[in-house]
Formats: structure tokens, C-alpha cells, sequence
């Protein structure tokens, strides 16, 4: 059984561009949320996809944005780049859809650095 | 708006030494809670899924209790090994949904 992967593991860019994280879930999970965890802080829910639909959001702009697709793989894109978002990225999968309270299985991270 | 606060923010502690850390959160609403597990350089893994009042969980030397009523969850140790060296978070759902709150993390560090 494989795990959560991400990729890239590490990514710089500079303030004003756009970027594009991805997430692979867990073999058999229709459930995927992104989370945003800034230093000295706890993880922050972005988002989350179910069925290939945004399902719950989190404080965040709609320039954060992503997308599920039907092998349940996701995407996070961010547009127009801050300073501010500098951070590490987590997607978490789980099975049971929005509603369950299952367990989530996180993928080790993007860590985005934004000049 | 759903505040899940732990305590403390960082401990030291001697191989050996047992030890405990709390997750603070509103004793309304709430669905269930999650321990995670965090090494350095790896992803968070989950420790235990608490829903009821009362529950407790235990895996291996790690266990949880759960107290809904007084909105408070704690994570116990038993003799702390090198290896148990992480950051404990605690996470709680935000409504009926799977949207998870979490706390700012325990860090922990069990010197040999």
C-alpha cells in the first residue's frame, strides 16, 4: 500500500508568481485536504476535495485554488505569490468521505519559499 | 470559532521519565478529536481517533484520555525512549465536517 506522496519536496519562487503543488493519495481514499503549516504554528486547513469538488475552505483567498481529479490525485495552485505564503504545504487523504471523522494520512510536505 | 490550544509548547525530558501534555479546546460542539505524531524530515502520524467522553487509547507506551465535558484531551508517555523525540499535535473537528483545527504542536525532546 502506498503512501501519501508530494511533490516537489522543495520549491523557491519569487513574489507575483504563480505555483502549482501535487498531491497523490492514498490507495483507495476519496478524500484529500490541503493544509498550510507556518513556522512555529499548527497545520491550517486550506481546503478540501471530495469527489473531485471543493468541500469546505478554510480563511484563505480564492487565489489559493486547487483541484482533484477522478484517480483522486490533487493539486493546490497559488497565484500571485506573497512574501506571506512562504510555508510548508501538507496534503492529507482519508477514506469515508468529508463527513467521517477517520483518521487523515499526511504526505511529508512541499516546503515553499517565496523571495 | 474553534481555538484547540496544547501545553506545553516544548518539554525535555530524560530517557526514562514519563511523561504527559495537554490539548485544550471548547467543550461545545464537539465531534472528535486526533493525536498526530511528528519526527523531523517525515509526515504526521496519526496516533488516535477520540470521539466519545471518557475514551482512552493506548498504543504501546503512548495513551490517550479523553474528556469532552471539561473540553480537555491528554496524551501520556510511559518511560520516554530517544526514539519518542517529535511534535505531538492534537486536532479537533471544526462542525460535523472533516475539517480539522489544530493545536500549535508539543514538542518534545528525550535526551539518552
Amino acid at each position: 500500500e502506498t503512501g501519501v506522496t508530494q511533490s516537489p519536496t522543495h520549491l523557491i519562487k519569487t513574489r507575483g508568481q504563480q505555483v502549482t503543488l501535487r498531491c497523490s493519495s492514498q490507495s483507495g481514499h476519496n478524500t484529500v485536504s490541503w493544509y498550510q503549516q507556518a513556522l512555529g504554528q499548527g497545520p491550517q486547513f486550506i481546503f478540501q476535495y471530495y469527489r473531485e469538488e471543493e468541500n469546505g475552505r478554510g480563511n484563505f483567498p480564492p487565489r489559493f485554488s486547487g483541484l482533484q481529479f477522478p484517480n483522486y490525485s490533487s493539486e493546490l495552485n497559488v497565484n500571485a505569490l506573497e512574501l506571506d505564503d512562504s510555508a510548508l504545504y501538507l496534503c492529507a487523504s482519508s477514506a469515508g468521505g468529508p463527513y467521517s471523522y477517520n483518521e487523515q494520512f499526511f504526505g511529508p510536505g512541499t516546503r515553499l519559499t517565496v523571495l | 470559532i474553534l481555538n484547540v490550544e496544547q501545553s506545553p509548547q516544548s518539554l525535555h525530558v530524560q530517557e526514562g521519565d514519563s511523561t504527559n501534555f495537554t490539548c485544550s479546546f471548547p467543550s461545545s460542539n464537539f465531534y472528535a478529536l486526533h493525536w498526530y505524531r511528528w519526527e523531523t524530515a517525515k509526515s504526521p502520524e496519526a496516533l488516535f481517533v477520540m470521539t466519545l467522553n471518557g475514551d482512552e487509547k493506548k498504543k504501546g507506551r503512548i495513551s490517550a484520555t479523553l474528556n469532552t465535558k471539561e473540553g480537555y484531551s491528554y496524551l501520556y508517555i510511559k518511560g520516554s525512549q530517544p526514539e519518542d523525540s517529535a511534535t505531538y499535535l492534537c486536532a479537533c473537528h471544526s462542525g460535523n465536517t472533516g475539517k480539522l483545527i489544530f493545536g500549535q504542536g508539543t514538542t518534545l525532546q528525550v535526551k539518552p
